[in-house]
């Protein structure tokens, strides 16, 4: 399979900015995406970026994709404790699976 | 609109059990798929079924299969459980195959003891 990978943790004080990183492998993707899982729930779509994108912002989430170095990035401003969670990246091909990266967990300290 | 919604939430069975979740996904979605979510392996495709037809398998034993019903809702089953098969499953579902909008439930922990 394609190898997406991820940072395991990350810790920012509330209020501060946080980023999350990713690199994949796979040149052909199509979309790349970032999903954020709660404890004990399934995940949820936060944004996802066409790979002829080079940023897409929504809200306090902007996405960076750097199709060079197969580098993709999520970052929140102003995080609050509500958004701490484990934040996952994820790419496709048209007309294929989903790989996952291995998760990033997010705390944020009051 | 209703979420994708997957039944049990919890389970707990034994080696050498089998078992069966179900999904049931969003009104209007005909596509499903299922990934297998443990520590170890973080999140792992199954398989992919659309009006039906598997399109897609991940890289599962046979022990894994599934199918999908005519109103689009989705069975896995998992036959002679192994300890390893301890997982978070989840269903995700999206209008078409392979689309850039996939949604998830809020999965099934199994445990086998």
């Amino acid at each position: 399979g394609e190898d997406v990978e991820q940072s395991l943790f990350l810790s920012v004080r509330e209020g501060d900015s946080s980023v999350i990183n990713c690199t994949y492998t796979d040149s052909s993707s199509t979309y790349l995406y970032w999903y954020k899982q709660e404890p004990g729930a399934g995940l949820q779509l936060l944004t996802y970026i066409f790979s002829n994108m080079d940023m897409k912002q929504d809200q306090r989430l902007t996405v960076l994709l750097n199709k060079k170095d197969k580098h993709l990035s999520l970052r929140i401003a102003d995080t609050q404790t509500g958004d701490s969670a484990i934040y996952f990246c994820a790419e496709s091909t048209t007309g294929n699976q989903f790989y996952f990266g291995t998760g990033t967990s997010l705390t944020v300290i009051p | 609109k209703a979420g994708v919604t997957q039944t049990p939430r919890y389970l707990i069975k034994t080696r050498g059990q089998q078992v069966t979740l179900s999904c049931s996904p969003i009104s209007g979605h005909r596509s499903v798929s299922w990934y297998q979510q443990t520590p170890g392996q973080g999140l792992q495709f199954l398989f992919e079924y659309f009006s039906e037809t598997q399109r897609n398998k991940g890289n599962f034993p046979g022990r894994f299969s599934g199918r999908q019903f005519s109103n689009s809702r989705s069975e896995m089953n998992v036959s002679t459980l192994e300890l390893g098969d301890s997982a978070l499953y989840l269903c995700a579902s999206s209008l078409v195959p392979a689309s850039y909008e996939q949604y998830f439930g809020p999965g099934t922990r199994l445990t086998v003891t």
